[in-house]
């Protein structure tokens, strides 16, 4: 099965300033898919960035990117210019790229970090 | 075009009672996904629906729960004689297509319903 580990429960960061929130996974399949969502007060899952394990590029959107390093089964996401909007718990997701069922279908989530923007 | 739609958003049950969420899906959406997140914890997969069809049910609980998607009108998540344990948030997504038409593999979420037992 596969595990998701987001170890940083709560980052803080200063208005305007970077900040990456980091997530290594845990897979023996060699195709997958990775996620990033944020959740703000509101509960609602809202995407932010996804990353398919078969490209090399890094995906970006807008002033989120990540770091995908799939030897290490890392995927750490880095957000530029830290609004305060930005204020969310954020959760690392992996699914799975075959449809074997046994849960492959649905996401797996790390416990989340919770990003707090200092004005 | 309405996003995924969930209500209640917030039930309030007795220990013994039904707890039943409803799910509707966005538009031209036909598979739907129902996770729960349990409070400091990330959300964790339940079950996987078509219409009229499960999927993958390998993370729901093998009592007293059950799902469904009919062919008409949104998907059902039914708790039977809920216990206090079963106090979470339960979220709904959908996706218009499976595995079968990759790459619509994204899953859009409901805003949950947060279900209290007392």
């Amino acid at each position: 099965a596969q595990t998701v580990t987001q170890s940083q429960p709560e980052m803080s960061v200063q208005e305007a300033e970077t900040v990456t929130l980091s997530c290594t996974y845990d897979t023996s399949e060699s195709d997958y898919y990775l996620f990033w969502y944020k959740q703000p007060p509101s509960r609602q899952m809202i995407l932010v960035i996804r990353q398919e394990a078969y490209k090399q590029q890094n995906a970006t959107e807008n002033r989120f990117s990540v770091n995908f390093q799939k030897a290490a089964k890392s995927f750490s996401l880095k957000i530029s210019d830290s609004q305060l909007g930005d204020a969310a718990m954020y959760f690392c997701a992996y699914r799975s790229g075959s449809n074997s069922g046994g849960g492959a279908d649905g996401l797996t989530f790390g416990k989340g970090t919770h990003l707090i923007i200092q004005p | 075009n309405a996003g995924v739609m969930q209500n209640p958003r917030h039930l309030v049950r007795r220990r013994g009672q039904e707890a039943r969420l409803r799910c509707s899906p966005m538009k031209g959406h036909s598979h739907v996904y129902w996770y729960r997140q349990l409070p400091e914890e990330g959300l964790k997969f339940m079950v996987y629906l078509q219409k009229e069809n499960i999927i993958d049910e390998s993370g729901m609980p093998k009592e007293r729960f059950s799902a469904e998607f009919p062919k008409e009108g949104p998907s059902i998540l039914r708790i039977q004689q809920v216990v206090r344990g079963d106090s979470a948030a339960y979220f709904c997504a959908s996706s218009p297509a499976g595995w079968s038409s990759r790459p619509s593999y994204e899953q859009f979420f409901g805003p949950g319903t947060r279900l209290t037992v007392l």
